[in-house]
């Protein structure tokens, strides 16, 4: 099982919602990632934990709230967005934190209205 | 502060050999060169890296100057499902500064 699955695939939430992205991976990898992808630009990365501790916090506004409940699950809460918050949020995961080879789930499309 | 430079665009004719370019001049010895590619609607894939020796796998060669300043990576036999947009990445091996950071990237077309 070499994949990254991520759900919901697409999301709808206005910007008094709360809702949550979730991440799974079975690879045994103990590093896992959240990327925020604009339309035609390159993913930017937002935070990335290691062995379930969060490692880096790229200066991201809190209404984003990672968890990392267990080493196959990453979680993306979300609060008060605003409409530019619009995007594709993509989820990774490696070996460990600086392996070279990061697996990408297919993201989940979001829209804040 | 990308540390990569690459065409915003390139074609290639089927069958053909696709060679992307890279410039990363700015590069030091402990940084390695990588390369991701992104299909439309899918998340980025990891093809190759390599430190200074040209490297080869089953999904492309990765060609690095002697001087480490540009590196090209070459899809030997190119099909429409490479179209893509591929991305360099400068990355320090193994330390707690070492992050893929993702820059503008070479949108490569594959024409039938």
């Amino acid at each position: 099982d070499t994949e990254v699955t991520q759900t919901p695939k697409h999301l709808v939430m206005g910007m008094t919602n709360k809702k949550s992205l979730k991440c799974e991976q079975h690879m045994g990898h103990r590093a896992m990632y959240w990327y925020k992808q604009k339309a035609k630009k390159p993913p930017e990365l937002m935070f990335v934990y290691s062995y379930e501790k969060l490692s880096i916090n790229e200066s991201v506004p809190s209404r984003f709230s990672p968890e990392c409940p267990n080493s196959s699950l990453l979680n993306l809460h979300l609060h008060a967005l605003q409409p530019e918050d619009s995007a594709l949020y993509l989820c990774a995961s490696s070996q460990a934190e600086f392996n070279e080879k990061l697996f990408f789930g297919s993201g989940t499309q979001l829209s804040v209205l | 502060d990308a540390k990569t430079t690459q065409p915003p665009s390139m074609d290639c004719a089927e069958g053909r050999a696709a060679n992307l370019p890279c410039n990363h001049s700015t590069i030091s010895g402990n940084e390695y060169v990588y390369w991701y590619r992104q299909i439309h609607s899918q998340g980025p894939q990891y093809i190759i890296h390599g430190l200074k020796n040209n490297e080869t796998n089953e999904m492309a060669s990765l060609i690095i100057t002697e001087d480490r300043k540009s590196s090209t990576l070459i899809l030997p036999h190119a099909t429409l499902r490479d179209t893509a947009v591929y991305y360099c990445i400068v990355r320090t091996g193994y330390s707690s500064a070492s992050k893929i950071i993702f820059g503008s990237g070479t949108r490569l077309s594959i024409r039938p």
